[in-house]
């Protein structure tokens, strides 16, 4: 299994403003994912991170909003820019899954409050 | 329709009951299936992780897989209250992403 550490693990931040999220793991790993968890719904996909190489986002989520990096194969960052009320959520990254044929494992999240 | 189901509860049951947790699907092509457990303010935790149908059990917890009824079950014997916590299910195929249930609030009252 792989060790996920994320932070910070919880924010309140002024509407406007942007939020980056760290997320590092013990090994190295090719892909690294990035998800949404909004209160009562499902955790949602918000894109996939490979390292040197552009992040590929799934419909719904944009670069310029959620803007990420993948300088190496331990670390990766999500950033929420410009945030609204409407980002308030839980932000989880993810090794693992099904691209790479292992179970999926997943950080501690970034509990993100607007105000 | 959503690609996976689940009754969101709360579930609510006595210390040492059998529970039982349930999604169901669309898509026919899954073949990895997972349960996940997640506590409050943590990450989801893997509990289970099967490959297309059939059962697996480790410990207390038996997976089950009916690919046939798109149908997938989490059965927890003597519960405790430690398992009170939200299990997600979570199921995908080779080259695509997971798709994740919205997850069931359970509660085992001592």
């Amino acid at each position: 299994s792989a060790v996920i550490s994320q932070k910070p693990s919880r924010d309140i931040c002024q509407r406007g403003t942007s939020l980056t999220i760290q997320c590092q793991v013990d090994s190295q790993v090719t892909m690294m994912f990035w998800y949404r968890q909004q209160p009562g719904q499902s955790l949602t996909l918000i894109a996939t991170a490979n390292q040197g190489s552009e992040a590929t986002y799934e419909s719904g989520f944009v670069i310029d909003k959620f803007p990420i990096s993948r300088p190496n194969l331990t670390f990766s960052t999500l950033t929420v820019s410009n945030m609204s009320p409407e980002d308030s959520s839980i932000y989880l990254c993810s090794v693992g899954g099904v691209l790479e044929g292992t179970e999926a494992f997943f950080g501690q999240g970034t509990r993100l409050t607007v105000v | 329709q959503k690609e996976v189901e689940q009754d969101p509860g709360p579930l609510s049951v006595p210390e040492g009951a059998i529970v039982s947790l349930n999604c169901t699907y669309s898509n026919s092509a899954f073949q990895y299936f997972m349960w996940y457990r997640q506590y409050s303010r943590k990450g989801p935790e893997l509990l289970m992780y099967t490959y297309s149908s059939g059962n697996k059990e480790d410990g207390r917890f038996t997976a089950q897989v009916d690919k046939s009824s798109k149908y997938i079950s989490l059965f927890i014997r003597d519960s405790q209250p430690s398992d009170s916590a939200t299990y997600l299910c979570a199921m995908g195929n080779t080259g695509n992403q997971f798709y994740f249930g919205t997850g069931t609030s359970l509660t085992v009252i001592p």
